[in-house]
Parts: structure tokens; C-alpha cells; sequence
């Protein structure tokens, strides 16, 4: 079952902040977070790990709520280059599970000048 | 940048016919997937593979096939297409890196008439 996201589009204006939020009904071991260009394939952001852990882009930040199972995203301060299809990618504890990612359905973010 | 490409880029293909589709990797990564993305639904696996004939279903497997007999190409056959297979197809690897990300190759986009 794919981790819901929200909002389903949000627009801003250069500076503003935004959140987008994503929900799994599973036990996770992680969530990624990719940014989609249009016409173009998505790129990695960051990794939330089990226990707290973060790793990647400088820039954005992320939270990972394990007991709710969710995880947000954190854009300030938006910049034109900000804009594109934002996904989450959710990795189930359990061993069955390892190295593969259920992706939400994307949050579409336009920062307009 | 983690060298990964796909053939073909664009195919148009009538339904009933088998189609291809080839990953190509140069960095010896273990895990490879295949994504469809269509709008409204995100990426979707179809399948993974975790080394060389060791392969896995994933979301969306009716339809399709996998091989993996070596360890740079990653084949995603449709045996016999259908319209419901239009999509972009994305091929991604897992970097054994800090990170854990998945790295995306450039997508092929697919129309079955």
C-alpha cells in the first residue's frame, strides 16, 4: 500500500516556506525523499533512518515520527529551483523488505517569482 | 555520477507484441529496480533484482518478466504488450554509499498503440 502524501500541490512565492507531509500504514525502517524535474527522472534528497538518523541535501530538512510512522518535509526560504514533483519513498522494517521503496503519489510545488 | 543508462529512450509498439527494455550499469551495484510512473500514481515497482539471477516481484508485476545474467544489464521484457503498459519506465540503482539512495537512470517512455 503506497505512504500518502499532502498536499497534493502547494504553490509558493520565492522565500516562502512549505511542508509536505507523508503517512504509511506499515512498520518503516526508513523514508527517502526524491525531487522530480519535469521531463526528467527523480533525485535523491535525503534518508530518514530508524532512530533518528539523517543524511543528505544540506539545504532541506526532514523529521521522521516512528511511533506515527510519518515523515515531513521542510522547505525555507524557496528558490525558483525548488519547483518540481516531490516524493516519498517508504522502507518497511523486516527483513523481506530491505532495498525496497513504496513511493507516495507526489506533492507538486511551483515557487512562482 | 553513477553511470546508468536505458534503451531504447522512446518506443512505440503495437499491442501484442514483445517489447525490452534494457538497464545498463558500470558500477557493480547489487540492487537494481524497474519503476513505471504514471500521473496520478507515482512510481510503482515492478521488479527488483539483489545480484545476478536473484530477482523479486514487486507492486506491479503482472505482465512483465525480468533477467539479470550479469551484473551491469537489468532486461525488463513485456512478453506480450498491452495499452495498459504505456508509461515511463524507470531503472534505478541502489548506491552502496552513506546514503543508501536509489540513483535513477534517465527513464524510457513506452506507448503501446
Amino acid at each position: 500500500q503506497q505512504p500518502v502524501q499532502s498536499p497534493q500541490a502547494v504553490i509558493l512565492r520565492e522565500g516562502e516556506d512549505a511542508v509536505i507531509n507523508c503517512s504509511s500504514s506499515k512498520a518503516l525502517y526508513s523514508v527517502h525523499w526524491y525531487r522530480q524535474k519535469h521531463g526528467e527522472a527523480p533525485v535523491f534528497l535525503m534518508i530518514l533512518l530508524k532512530g533518528g538518523e539523517q543524511k543528505g541535501h544540506e539545504k532541506i530538512s526532514a523529521s521522521f515520527n516512528e511511533k506515527k510512522q510519518q515523515s515531513s518535509l521542510y522547505l525555507t526560504a524557496s528558490q525558483l529551483s525548488y519547483s518540481g514533483t516531490y516524493f516519498c519513498g517508504t522502507e518497511e522494517s523486516g527483513g523481506t523488505s530491505y532495498g525496497k521503496l513504496t513511493f507516495g503519489q507526489g506533492t507538486i510545488l511551483t515557487v512562482h517569482p | 555520477d553513477a553511470g546508468i543508462t536505458q534503451s531504447p529512450r522512446h518506443k512505440v509498439t503495437e499491442t501484442g507484441t514483445p517489447v525490452t527494455l534494457r538497464c545498463h550499469q558500470t558500477e557493480n551495484h547489487r540492487y537494481m529496480y524497474w519503476y513505471r510512473q504514471d500521473p496520478g500514481h507515482g512510481l510503482r515497482l515492478i521488479h527488483y533484482s539483489y545480484g545476478v539471477k536473484d530477482t523479486d516481484k514487486g507492486e506491479v508485476s503482472d505482465g512483465y518478466s525480468v533477467s539479470r545474467s550479469k551484473t551491469e544489464d537489468f532486461l525488463l521484457t513485456l512478453e506480450s504488450a498491452t495499452s495498459s503498459q504505456t508509461s515511463v519506465y524507470f531503472c534505478a540503482i541502489r548506491l552502496a554509499s552513506t546514503t543508501d539512495e536509489q540513483y535513477f537512470g534517465p527513464g524510457t517512455r513506452l506507448t503501446v498503440t
